[in-house]
């Protein structure tokens, strides 16, 4: 199975600071996701990502989130400025198209 | 997109059989049905995909009937290790709506 690769694992900041986390994609996989999973709630669906612009957007994607591939490889997943509710584990995922998304192991964001 | 509904949660032993029925009342036609699965602080991994009859690989088997208004994912001889939340999706696209999953819980 393809591997995912998120960093950091674990990210704490403060309330008001801006975060970003990182994805390595699976190369030859061109469709990108972020996701995010409230402890113990279900996991959401974020955004959408494909050929360098953003497919589709869930309602929790406000101004404040943002994604890119500011080199052509990783994909990042940028939160300007971090409320407390916006604790959770973040997971992006990558797939071909239409089928099976391959999800990466998860940043747990603490916001204090 | 189509809900689903499926059982919160469900208790299993060691070397069972384990079928999970999800229910679809709305699918459309373009739509497949695909279970996740997810381990507590991993992300989601996919199992098993299909459109009709009967799909299986070397995890699970899924079974659809006809009208495709609900499907049933079989786990065989399950272990400790199957312990997990199962998640069913139905869908024509890629975004995946999660809802809150079918917690299996295996015991010894």
């Amino acid at each position: 199975e393809p591997e995912v690769t998120q960093t950091p694992s674990h990210q704490v900041t403060q309330m008001g600071q801006e975060v970003i986390l990182r994805c390595v994609p699976i190369s030859n996989h061109l469709y990108f996701y972020w996701y995010r999973q409230i402890l113990g709630q279900k996991v959401e669906f974020l955004v959408s990502f494909y050929n360098n612009e953003i497919s589709e957007k869930s309602e929790i994607f406000d101004d404040q989130f943002s994604v890119e591939r500011p080199d052509g490889s990783n994909f990042t997943l940028k939160i300007r400025s971090t409320k407390l509710e916006d604790s959770a584990m973040y997971f992006c995922a990558f797939s071909t198209g239409f089928d099976e998304q391959y999800f990466g192991p998860g940043t747990r964001l603490t916001v204090t | 997109l189509a809900k689903t509904t499926q059982p919160i949660s469900m208790d299993s032993y060691e070397g069972q059989e384990v079928n999970i029925t999800c229910s679809h009342n709305n699918i459309a036609t373009n739509d497949y049905i695909t279970w996740y699965q997810q381990f507590p602080s991993q992300g989601p991994r996919f199992i098993i995909q299909g459109y009709k009859t009967k799909v299986t690989n070397e995890v699970a088997s899924l079974f659809i009937p006809a009208d495709r208004k609900s499907s049933t994912l079989s786990l065989p001889r399950v272990s400790l290790s199957d312990t997990a939340v199962y998640y069913c999706l139905v869908g024509a696209d890629d975004k995946i709506i999660f809802g809150k999953g079918t917690r299996l819980h295996i015991l010894p």
